[in-house]
C-alpha cells in the first residue's frame, strides 16, 4: 500500500537558518509528490509538486523539494527560514485507489517552529 | 473571492445529532472531496466526487452521507454523531481526477466537536 513518513515531528529552526523537512514514500510506481503547508487554524496551501523531469523542484515562498527515487525521498527545503514560516508542513503522494482513481495519501505532518 | 469555501467555520454539538456541512468551490472544478483531520492531525480521505458522481469511498461509515446538487458543490451530511467524529473536515476540489491535473485546492475547515 502507499505511504508517506515524515519521521520529524516537530522541528525547531532559527530565523534565518536554512530548512530541511524530510519526507520518505512507498509506492511502487513512479510517485506524484506533493508538499502542502497548513498555517494555523487554515486549510492546505500546496507549496510544490514533482510529477516528473526534473528532481529539482521549485515552489512559492522560496521553498525547493529534491527527489530522489533511489532514497525514495523527497525532502522539503529552504535557505533562510521566516518567522512567518512557522506553520505544519505535509508531504503527500499520488496514489491509485483500488477502483483506478487517483487520492492523494499524507504523511503525518512536520510542525515547524521559528525562533528569533 | 474565496476558491473554496465551507459552512460553518466552527460546530458543537451533542452526540446523537445529525449535522451537515456545505462547502462551495468556484473554480470551474469537475472534481471535490472531503478530507477528516484528527487530533493528531492525521489527514485521510474521506470521499471524492467526480461531476456530481462518487469516485472514491474510504470505508467511511455509512453515518457519513455526502451529495453533491452540482459540480460546484459537495455536502457531508452526518448522521447520529459520535464522540470520535470530532475532528476538522476540510473540503478540497482540483481540475479534475487526472494525475496531472490533481492539484488540489483546500477550504479553511470546518471544526466539529461532539460532546
Amino acid at each position: 500500500a502507499q505511504s508517506v513518513t515524515q519521521p520529524d515531528i516537530h522541528i525547531t529552526v532559527s530565523e534565518g537558518a536554512s530548512l530541511e523537512l524530510r519526507c520518505n514514500y512507498s509506492y511502487g510506481a513512479t510517485p506524484y509528490l506533493f508538499w502542502y503547508v497548513q498555517s494555523p487554524g487554515q486549510g492546505l496551501q500546496l507549496l510544490l509538486k514533482y510529477f516528473s523531469g526534473d528532481t529539482l523542484v521549485q515552489g512559492i515562498k522560496g521553498f525547493e523539494a529534491e527527489f530522489k527515487r533511489s532514497q525514495s525521498s523527497f525532502n522539503l527545503r529552504k535557505p533562510s527560514v521566516h518567522w512567518s514560516d512557522a506553520a505544519e508542513y505535509f508531504c503527500a503522494v499520488g496514489a491509485i485507489t483500488n477502483t483506478g482513481f487517483q487520492k492523494l495519501v499524507f504523511g503525518t505532518g512536520t510542525r515547524l517552529l521559528v525562533s528569533p | 473571492d474565496t476558491a473554496v469555501s465551507q459552512t460553518p467555520k466552527y460546530l458543537v454539538t451533542q452526540m446523537g445529532n445529525d449535522k451537515s456541512i456545505k462547502c462551495e468551490q468556484n473554480l470551474g472544478h469537475d472534481t471535490m472531496y472531503w478530507y477528516k483531520q484528527d487530533s493528531k492531525k492525521f489527514l485521510k480521505i474521506m470521499f471524492s466526487y467526480n461531476n456530481k458522481e462518487l469516485i472514491i469511498n474510504e470505508t467511511v461509515p455509512n453515518r457519513f452521507s455526502p451529495k453533491s446538487p452540482d459540480k460546484a458543490h459537495l455536502n457531508l451530511h452526518i448522521n447520529s454523531l459520535e464522540l470520535g467524529d470530532s475532528a476538522v473536515y476540510f473540503c478540497a476540489s482540483s481540475q479534475d481526477m487526472l494525475v496531472g491535473n490533481n492539484e488540489q485546492f483546500f477550504g479553511p475547515g470546518t471544526r466539529l466537536t461532539v460532546l
